[in-house]
């Protein structure tokens, strides 16, 4: 079992909705989690932090939620700019971090 | 200033070649990291660099060996390539350590023949 798993997607969705992802983890002990966006062939960025209180940023909502190991990301009013590749990130410590295999976005006109 | 730097952008090798990837911050970041990425798998920690002059192995080192040049380069050698070495791979920089953003450079994309 990956220790961060994503539903590949792709979520098609048209331009004004809102998408949400989920993404679970196995190790009980991750402290910290983020979320990264990769456009198409490009490198990974991070987008937002993931706080055990939840954190919204402009059109973005992350969430945390311990008891049942996953986070969320909620992107609302979806712009054709959102299309993209979004990486669930948990922080283990030390210097090990790992990295979900990412969700595809594609935002439609 | 130019973030992280990759060195090359496209790279192809045969069977048991050798190549070095180059790797810049200028960033005045202390940690260092280089990662692959294969499709369905997400990125995996191959070398990190805590700090200039150590380095430390990840989850898929096997293969490659690294080098802290100084504190701004981190390079990444493939002795003897292998075709399951094929690859996108991307270099990272941290100011403290993996807790804090991670800075990417815009990757090799490696193949093996």
């Amino acid at each position: 079992r990956k220790e961060v798993e994503q539903d590949p997607g792709p979520f098609n969705v048209p331009e004004g909705a809102t998408v949400a992802f989920n993404c679970t983890y196995s190790n009980s002990a991750s402290q910290s989690f983020f979320w990264y966006r990769q456009d198409c062939r490009k490198e990974p960025k991070l987008l937002m932090s993931v706080y055990s209180s939840g954190n919204e940023d402009g059109r973005f909502t992350a969430q945390l939620n311990r008891a049942s190991q996953y986070i969320s990301l909620l992107i609302r009013d979806s712009k054709l700019s959102d299309s993209a590749t979004y990486l669930c990130v948990a922080y283990t410590g030390g210097f090990k971090t790992i990295f979900g295999a990412g969700t595809r976005l594609f935002v439609k006109a | 200033n130019a973030g992280v730097t990759q060195t090359p952008k496209f790279q192809v090798l045969k069977t048991g070649q050798s190549m070095t990837l180059q790797c810049a911050q200028d960033m005045n970041h202390n940690s260092m990291y280089w990662y692959r990425q294969d499709p369905g798998m997400g990125l995996r920690l191959i070398y990190y660099s805590a700090s200039e002059g150590t380095t430390d192995k990840g989850e898929v080192p096997n293969g490659y060996n690294v080098s802290r040049l100084n504190k701004r380069e981190f390079s990444l050698r493939l002795e003897s390539a292998a075709p399951s070495q094929t690859s996108v791979y991307f270099c990272a920089s941290t100011s403290r350590g993996a807790l804090d953003t991670q800075y990417f450079g815009p990757g090799t994309r490696l193949t093996v023949l």
